[in-house]
């Protein structure tokens, strides 16, 4: 059974910094792309960034470039999204999600993990 | 940036409609596109990708339709389990984009 799960949410303030982490289980890890995609309160989704199975390839939205970076490690089956120079804007639920093996959509998704950016 | 605009931003309806949610992109996407649905404090959860195919396990009265700009989702009987907040994405051109959601709520 695939299985992703986050952690690493909570509370900062504008100008800090987090780590999320994602735990991947049920599937060949370092065959899949990982992404993040978060949704503000009462919004709807933003992919924020991805990363190849192999980590060689990340990929960003324009308004976090420079400031969240995505690794994995394929050894451990997890995925990072380091967060610095938070806003109040990133305020969000935080989803890791699975990549298809063909194609950039998501097929698992995790339950999410809350950032919250105080100003 | 591909923009993804969803058309109805909510839709009121009974057990039994027939309901079409429509995405229109401003630029073509080809046919990659997916379609997920989401309920409250929940993760969305893949129904359909490029445009038609229908995800392993999604009930068959789901269809997805279209290509180039503009899609449809279709419900053909709206169940009970089916009022939730449905959205498109793009996966043609980085960054991937989701359209706004269309809520299908209890007429």
């Amino acid at each position: 059974e695939v299985q992703v799960l986050e952690s690493g949410g909570g509370s900062v303030q504008a100008g800090g910094s987090l780590r999320l982490s994602c735990a991947a289980s049920g599937f060949i890890f370092n065959s899949y792309a990982m992404n993040w995609v978060r949704q503000a309160p009462g919004k709807g989704l933003e992919w924020v960034s991805g990363i190849s199975g192999s980590g060689a390839g990340t990929y960003y939205t324009d308004s976090v470039k420079g400031r969240f970076t995505i690794s994995r490690d394929n050894s451990k089956n997890t995925l990072d999204l380091q967060i610095n120079s938070l806003r109040a804007e990133d305020t969000a639920m935080y989803y890791c999600a699975k990549g298809a093996r063909v194609g950039g959509y998501f097929d698992y998704w995790g339950q999410g993990t809350l950032v919250t950016v105080s100003s | 940036d591909i923009q993804m605009t969803q058309s109805p931003s909510t839709l009121s309806a009974s057990v039994g409609d027939r309901v079409t949610i429509t995405c229109r992109a401003s630029q073509s996407v080809s046919s990659w596109l997916a379609w997920y649905q989401q309920k409250p404090g929940k993760a969305p959860k893949l129904l359909i990708y490029e445009a038609s195919t229908l995800e392993s396990g999604v009930p068959s009265r789901f269809r997805g339709s279209g290509s180039g700009t503009v899609f449809t989702l279709t419900i053909s009987s709206l169940q009970p389990d089916d009022f939730a907040t449905y959205s498109c994405q793009q996966y043609n051109t980085y960054p991937w984009t989701f359209g706004q959601g269309t809520k299908v709520e209890i007429k």
